[in-house]
């Protein structure tokens, strides 16, 4: 199975400043025949199902705040929330499709300091 | 827009069996991979295994597979998931997600789950 690692574990950040958020996959996710990193971002909030917010690695999904943003390939991946809203506070977790184990990182846990 | 909805929340005893449901609001249910994905009390998500809900074509998580089975019926647009003999260990809860697929039936991200059905096992 490919393991997906995030750090950190949790995170508190000021309203309206920066929050970034890693994830560290065991093998290279990058889908040669795409050229595209087969790495997703979900947001979930207490007592809802996730809810997805990047795929290709850095597409944002159709709705999603422009303050959302994903970057990396290969190994390394970053979610990056700028000037933080109130709204952010969830648990953020990546996810690989590059094979059908399909596994997610461990959450990272954003609140507001 | 399509939408999953799943069965109600259960509460069952150690031993007993289980089956519960995700219903697709579209025909085109049948023509996507649809995935178990669970969550234990205060944890992560972990995918146990996804169904092809055309022809119940199935690919188990290694960590799932003799644990669950998963089965479907098209002609409702209904992926199941069923234990034959629940643990307290199956507590959490189960949510099904669709998964993109593109290119040439490669598949992808999970772009829309179901509301999550609670599981207690307790004696």
């Amino acid at each position: 199975d490919i393991v997906m690692t995030q750090s950190p574990d949790s995170l508190a950040v000021s309203l309206g400043e920066r929050a970034t958020i890693n994830c560290k996959s065991s093998q290279s996710l990058l889908d040669r025949s795409k050229n595209e990193n087969s790495l997703a971002w979900y947001q979930q909030k207490p007592g809802q199902p996730p809810k997805l917010l990047i795929y290709w690695a850095s597409t944002r999904v159709s709705g999603v705040p422009a303050r959302f943003s994903g970057s990396g390939s290969g190994t390394d991946f970053t979610l990056t929330i700028t000037s933080l809203q109130a709204e952010d506070v969830a648990v953020y977790y990546c996810h690989q499709h590059y094979s059908s184990s399909y596994t997610f990182g461990q959450g990272t846990k954003l609140e507001i300091k | 827009e399509v939408q999953l909805v799943q069965s109600g929340a259960e509460v069952k005893k150690p031993g007993e069996s289980l089956k519960i449901s995700c219903k697709g609001s579209e025909s085109s249910f049948n023509n996507y991979w649809i995935g178990w994905v669970r969550q234990m009390p205060g944890k992560g998500l972990e995918c146990m295994g996804t169904i092809f809900a055309g022809d119940s074509d199935t690919r188990y998580s290694p960590s799932f597979r003799g644990q669950v089975t998963m089965s479907a019926d098209k002609s409702l647009n209904t992926a199941y998931l069923q234990w034959s003999s629940l643990r307290a260990a199956d507590t959490g809860i189960y949510f099904c997600a669709r998964q993109k697929i593109y290119g040439w039936g490669s598949t992808g991200w999970f772009d829309t789950w179901g509301q999550g059905t609670p599981v207690i096992v307790s004696s």
